[in-house]
C-alpha cells in the first residue's frame, strides 16, 4: 500500500527557513516523479513544485521560485523553504506522479502545516 | 485569480446529477490533460479523474470526466451525502510552465 508521510512543518518567522520531508513507502520511489502542493487555510490547492523520477528535472511555481528547492534521496522527498513569507502559510502535501507523459497526482499524504508569523 | 475557472458551488438532491465545469484556455485545458480531485472536509485531496476521462479503479462510475476545447466537465450521478466535498480541476499550463488548479467547487447535497 502506498504511504506518503510529511513532516517538518511548524512555526517560523518571516525570512526564516524550514525543511519539509516526505517519507514514501509501498512503491518503488525511484520510478516516480513527486510533487508538493499546498493549501492555505480556507483556500484552494496550489501547486508548488515537482521533481522528476531521476531528480534531474525540477519545476517550480513562480510564487516560490528562487526561494524553495525540491530534492529527493532514496525514499524521501524534501522541500527546502527559504526566505519564508506570511503567504507561505499553508498545509503542504506531497503527492506521487504516476505518469511520465501527463500531469496528475494519484496518491497524497496527509500534509504538514507551515505557519509563517512573527 | 485562477487560470482555470470553476463555479463556487453546485447543489442537488440525493440521487440527482451535478455537473461541474472547468474553463481554461489553449495553453492549459485545450492542449493538455485534465484531472479532477475530490477533497472531503478535513482530508487530503483524492484523485477522481485523470487524462480527461479516466477513472482510477477504485473510483465508482458515478464519476465521469469529459473535455471539449478549452473546457472540461466533471459529472456526478446518483448523488450521495458522502459526495459533499470540494472538487478541483487541474491541468498543466504550457505558457506558465506550471501546473494549475481551479479555485474549487463546493458540492452540497440538499
Amino acid at each position: 500500500e502506498v504511504h506518503l508521510v510529511e513532516s517538518g512543518g511548524g512555526l517560523e518567522q518571516p525570512g526564516g527557513s524550514l525543511r519539509l520531508s516526505c517519507a514514501a513507502s509501498g512503491f518503488t520511489f525511484t520510478n516516480y516523479a513527486m510533487t508538493w502542493v499546498r493549501q492555505a487555510p480556507g483556500r484552494g490547492l496550489e501547486w508548488v513544485s515537482t521533481i522528476s523520477a531521476s531528480g534531474q528535472s525540477t519545476y517550480y511555481a513562480d510564487s516560490v521560485k528562487g526561494r524553495f528547492s525540491i530534492s529527493r534521496d532514496n525514499s524521501k522527498l524534501s522541500l527546502q523553504m527559504n526566505s519564508l513569507r506570511a503567504e507561505d502559510t499553508a498545509l503542504y502535501y506531497c503527492a506521487r506522479e504516476p505518469s511520465n507523459s501527463t500531469w496528475y497526482s494519484d496518491y497524497w499524504g496527509q500534509g504538514t502545516l507551515v505557519t509563517v508569523s512573527s | 485569480q485562477s487560470v482555470l475557472t470553476q463555479p463556487p458551488s453546485v447543489s442537488a438532491a440525493p440521487g440527482q446529477k451535478v455537473s461541474i465545469s472547468c474553463s481554461g484556455s489553449s495553453s492549459n485545458i485545450a492542449n493538455n490533460y485534465v484531472s479532477w480531485y475530490q477533497q472531503l472536509p478535513g482530508t487530503a485531496p483524492k484523485l477522481l479523474i485523470y487524462d480527461n476521462n479516466e477513472r482510477p479503479s477504485e473510483i465508482p462510475d458515478r464519476f465521469s470526466g469529459s473535455k471539449s476545447g478549452t473546457s472540461a466537465t466533471l459529472g456526478i450521478t446518483g448523488l450521495q451525502t458522502g459526495d459533499e466535498a470540494d472538487y478541483y480541476c487541474g491541468a498543466w499550463d504550457s505558457s506558465l510552465s506550471a501546473y494549475v488548479f481551479g479555485p474549487g467547487t463546493k458540492v452540497t447535497v440538499l
